[in-house]
């Protein structure tokens, strides 16, 4: 497609239930990024995937959050157990390739809110 | 610890005044640095970026940033805002292009109104 897609736009979810977010990179873009964005906050780098090798999770903030790009194309971040500080827009961006120099594409995002 | 300061959280311009948004950088060794904007209900867009050669980069819409290495700093200036400039910008850093050094940290954003 001509952009980053991802779904859904809106979630809510009750406490303790699991979600899915789903991120459609650019086709052919080999690297593929998630980032959390609180409230009032710059986005917070959770994952990266290069092909469907996930070459870093440092920023995944516990074990409830699982990320897997199987094929290299389309991502999924799970959440596990869902809290009420897991809510904030979820960020995924995809580049070209294994360097920033064009940068990175951006969805729309994900806005998470856990009641 | 790696971080990114932006000094202006809120800045308020009338059209046609100057601006320039403050970003500086702790982070180890060498570094890119962007700043990104995002226009209200619009996602993330890359507004320029720095990597090497020339410290005075030039973006979109006639923004420019320059990277001081001395002062850790890469602020963004316009010489003259429209009202359509009205966005959240962001300053950000990584390390390069190594597999582990790819992550953006980020600023907190400095939300700019440009009244008419």
């Amino acid at each position: 497609g001509a952009g980053v897609s991802q779904s859904p736009r809106y979630k809510v979810a009750k406490r303790g239930q699991d979600v899915a977010l789903r991120c459609d990179p650019i086709s052919g873009h080999v690297s593929l990024f998630w980032y959390q964005q609180a409230l009032g906050q710059g986005p917070e780098f959770l994952t990266y995937f290069q092909n469907e090798a996930q070459l870093d999770k440092s920023g995944l903030p516990s074990d409830r959050f699982f990320a897997e790009r199987p094929e290299g194309s389309v991502s999924t971040l799970k959440i596990q157990r869902t809290q009420q500080e897991d809510s904030a827009v979820y960020l995924c961006a995809s580049s070209s390739g294994t360097w920033d120099y064009y940068g990175y594409t951006f969805g729309s995002g994900t806005r998470l809110t856990v009641v | 610890a790696q971080s990114v300061s932006q000094h202006n959280h809120h800045v308020i311009l009338s059209e046609a005044a100057s601006l320039e948004l403050g970003c500086n950088y702790s982070y180890g060794g060498t570094v890119n640095l962007f700043w990104y904007v995002q226009y209200p209900g619009q996602h993330l867009q890359l507004l320029l970026k720095y990597f090497s050669g020339d410290p005075l980069v030039k973006g979109i819409k006639g923004f420019e940033a320059e990277f001081i290495k001395s002062k850790f700093s890469f602020n963004l200036r316009r010489p003259s805002v429209q009202w359509s400039d009205t966005a959240e910008y962001f300053c950000a850093v990584n390390g390069g292009n190594a597999g582990n050094n790819r992550k953006l940290i980020w600023g907190l954003g400095t939300s700019l109104a440009v009244n008419p």
